[in-house]
């Protein structure tokens, strides 16, 4: 069974930095792209970031660009994601989300329960 | 970005009603277009990929229609577990969703 299991979500303040990590189990990590998506309160998802399975290609939307990056451990079956300079709107929560091929990032197969970032 | 927009965004109904959602795209999307069900406090899953492939262990009354730029979803005949928010989203550029769908209870 495919397990996606995030952590890091904290308060932060705007500016501050955070990462948030997701350990992955049930499935060969490394055949897989991955993804990070959020979602504001009261709002739809919003795809964040996404990277191959080999970690050599990384994909982040326009909105983040420049203060987060993706970045995948392998041998650790774990997906990372670099906060930094983060803003109110960036409060959500965070999912990490499995792509259906190692180069493709969507459909998302499966989710993870999310993490909560809160800056404020 | 391409935008997706859904409509309506609020749905009534009723058990045994059968309930259309509609998905528009911005731009052509080659089909990669996927749905997804969504319940207060849970992560979203995927119901519909490829525009009208269902995802394993997806009850068979739900499906998928549509190419271009306008697609459906389908739930043939409205179950309990099924009143939740839908979503669309299309792949083929960096993945975008629609605004969602709520289908409550008439």
């Amino acid at each position: 069974e495919v397990q996606l299991v995030e952590s890091g979500g904290n308060l932060v303040q705007p500016g501050g930095s955070l990462r948030l990590s997701c350990v992955a189990s049930g499935f060969t990590f490394s055949n897989f792209a991955m993804n990070w998506v959020r979602q504001a309160p009261g709002k739809g998802p919003e795809w964040v970031s996404a990277v191959g399975g080999d970690g050599s290609h990384t994909y982040t939307a326009e909105s983040v660009r420049g203060r987060f990056r993706v970045s995948r451990d392998n041998s650790q079956n774990t997906l990372s994601l670099q906060m930094t300079n983060l803003r109110a709107d960036d409060t959500a929560i965070y999912y990490c989300a499995k792509g259906p091929k190692v180069s493709a990032m969507a459909p998302f197969d499966s989710w993870g329960l999310g993490t909560l970032v809160i800056v404020s | 970005d391409i935008q997706m927009t859904q409509s309506p965004s609020t749905l009534s109904a009723s058990v045994g009603d059968r309930v259309t959602i509609t998905c528009r795209a911005s731009q052509r999307i080659n089909n990669l277009l996927a749905w997804y069900q969504q319940k207060p406090g849970k992560a979203p899953k995927v119901l519909i990929y490829k525009a009208s492939t269902l995802q394993s262990d997806v009850p068979s009354r739900f499906s998928g229609s549509g190419s271009g730029t306008e697609f459906t979803l389908t739930i043939t005949t409205l179950q309990p577990d099924d009143f939740a928010t839908y979503y669309c989203q299309q792949y083929d550029t960096y993945p975008t969703f629609g605004q969602g769908t709520k289908v409550d209870s008439k």
